[in-house]
């Protein structure tokens, strides 16, 4: 079945830490997402990605970083410049059409915690 | 600015009775407009979509949205809740002032649907 996958399930991170989460799609989608989750405010874009070795910052990049040297992947890092990374970070693809009319696909998420 | 609005933090309806759950946009030109779900430590799940034509949109599991122009609405609607419909729904529209498939996403909602 084609989908996404999201690992760690869970994530901790100690103090000063760098942490990656790792995306991976097998749907063939070029364009692929990475959101913030936090209780009441809904998602929000960190990093996006429309094709290979190109992506752009989204609404929250700060303290983040991310890589795209593969159609299937899409890692997150968390740097220890984001302060506050305790959250539920969801991945999506979608095909790269020019009506822009396609849904997302999520995998299930990542949640991070600080030690 | 674009925005999406869902008004109500959480709805509680009883299993068998119609449930609606609210939203309203902003955006310039034509809303792409989305309804997801989302259960307990997992992903979004796409419901349904408007891009254009008949005015009442029908998805999955039953549910369906209607769009309304003029009050620049797109409710969610199902003739007979579930008690295992009982989730977080986020109403999205698709950024208009970008040439990709980035979505802006609402605050979502909690359905509770009691037996």
């Amino acid at each position: 079945d084609g989908g996404i996958t999201q690992s760690p399930k869970y994530l901790f991170r100690k103090e000063g830490q760098n942490v990656t989460l790792s995306c991976e799609q097998n749907l063939n989608h070029d364009a692929m997402y990475w959101y913030r989750q936090d209780p009441g405010q809904g998602l929000r874009l960190i990093y996006y990605s429309q094709i290979v070795n190109d992506f752009q910052k989204g609404d929250i990049a700060e303290g983040y970083s991310v890589s795209r040297e593969k159609k299937e992947s899409f890692p997150l890092t968390v740097t220890s410049a984001q302060k506050n990374p305790t959250a539920f970070y969801l991945c999506a693809s979608s095909p790269r059409d020019r009506s822009s009319n396609q849904p997302q696909h999520f995998g299930d998420g990542t949640r991070l915690s600080i030690l | 600015a674009q925005s999406v609005a869902q008004p109500e933090d959480q709805v509680n309806v009883a299993e068998g009775n119609p449930l609606t759950v609210k939203c309203t946009y902003s955006v310039s030109g034509n809303p792409y407009l989305f309804w997801y779900v989302q259960y307990p430590n997992r992903g979004l799940q796409f419901l349904l979509k408007y891009i254009t034509g008949d005015n009442l949109v029908k998805g999955s599991y039953g549910f369906e949205a209607e769009f309304n122009k003029s009050q620049t609405s797109f409710h969610l609607k199902k003739p007979s809740a579930l008690v295992s419909d009982s989730a977080l729904y986020f109403c999205a529209v698709r950024d208009q002032t970008s040439n990709t498939g980035k979505l802006i996403f609402g605050q979502g909602t909690t359905l509770q649907v009691k037996p």
